[in-house]
């Protein structure tokens, strides 16, 4: 129940396109949902947040769409260049405890 | 602002001996301090939650007496792998929390840690 289920595992896009990653989550008790963009030999950046009375938000090409009642939310990179081929990572919160993470998407945008 | 900052970047040690990890909120003052482990293409494993002043919090399956958590002051944390062994070898990250209604915790660059 506390885990967080992340697809693809990995995804390679031409430049342009529109790569989009999905999380499920079961526990209801989950109250943040950030995503985080990693490089390699680097710490996890937050990229974007959202909170589950909020279907979408938006902050410069990255939007994430959250669908409450089939606890699920993805993340959309629009108009995806090389430099954000990086490993990303969805996770959620409840309250002030630990942040659980899903198993990561190695994203690749092709030149 | 809300840096975190991680010493060393890399350390090489040999089998047996220990290591000091330096976690340092540089410009607030973190309540709770979270230390992760990273293998190879893997997801980041939480290994312990400390707050200021208070024993560290484990998570279940991480020796405690071989992964020593020291959280002495709101912007410090150190983690000392003790009797470091080769199979110890990972990425190590340190987050931070502000507490209070903040949701968000900021990472720390991350330590590699070689046993050889």
């Amino acid at each position: 129940q506390q885990q967080v289920k992340q697809s693809p595992q990995s995804l390679i896009v031409q430049k342009g396109g529109i790569p989009i990653i999905n999380c499920a989550y079961e526990n209801t008790a989950f109250d943040y949902f950030p995503w985080y963009q990693q490089f390699p030999g680097k710490g996890p950046a937050l990229l974007i947040a959202i909170r589950p009375d909020v279907s979408e938000k938006k902050e410069g090409r990255f939007t994430i769409s959250f669908n409450k009642s089939a606890k699920q939310f993805s993340l959309h990179i629009m108009d995806s260049q090389p430099g954000d081929s990086a490993t990303y990572f969805c996770a959620a919160r409840a309250g002030g405890f630990k942040t659980i993470f899903g198993a990561g998407t190695r994203l690749f945008v092709k030149a | 602002g809300a840096v975190v900052s991680q010493h060393p970047s890399w350390v090489i040690c040999k089998s047996g001996t220990s290591v000091k990890i330096e976690c340092r909120s540089l410009d607030f003052q973190a309540t709770t301090m979270f230390w992760y482990r990273q293998f190879p293409k893997q997801s980041l494993m939480l290994m312990a939650t400390s707050n200021e002043g208070s024993k560290a919090t484990y998570e279940q399956g991480v020796e405690k007496d071989k992964f020593l958590i020291n959280h002495a002051s709101l912007t410090l944390s150190t983690l000392t792998v003790t009797s470091a062994h080769p199979e110890d070898s990972s990425f190590y990250i340190c987050s931070a929390h502000i507490g209070g209604s903040s949701y968000e915790q900021y990472f720390g660059p991350g330590t590699r840690l070689t046993v050889t």
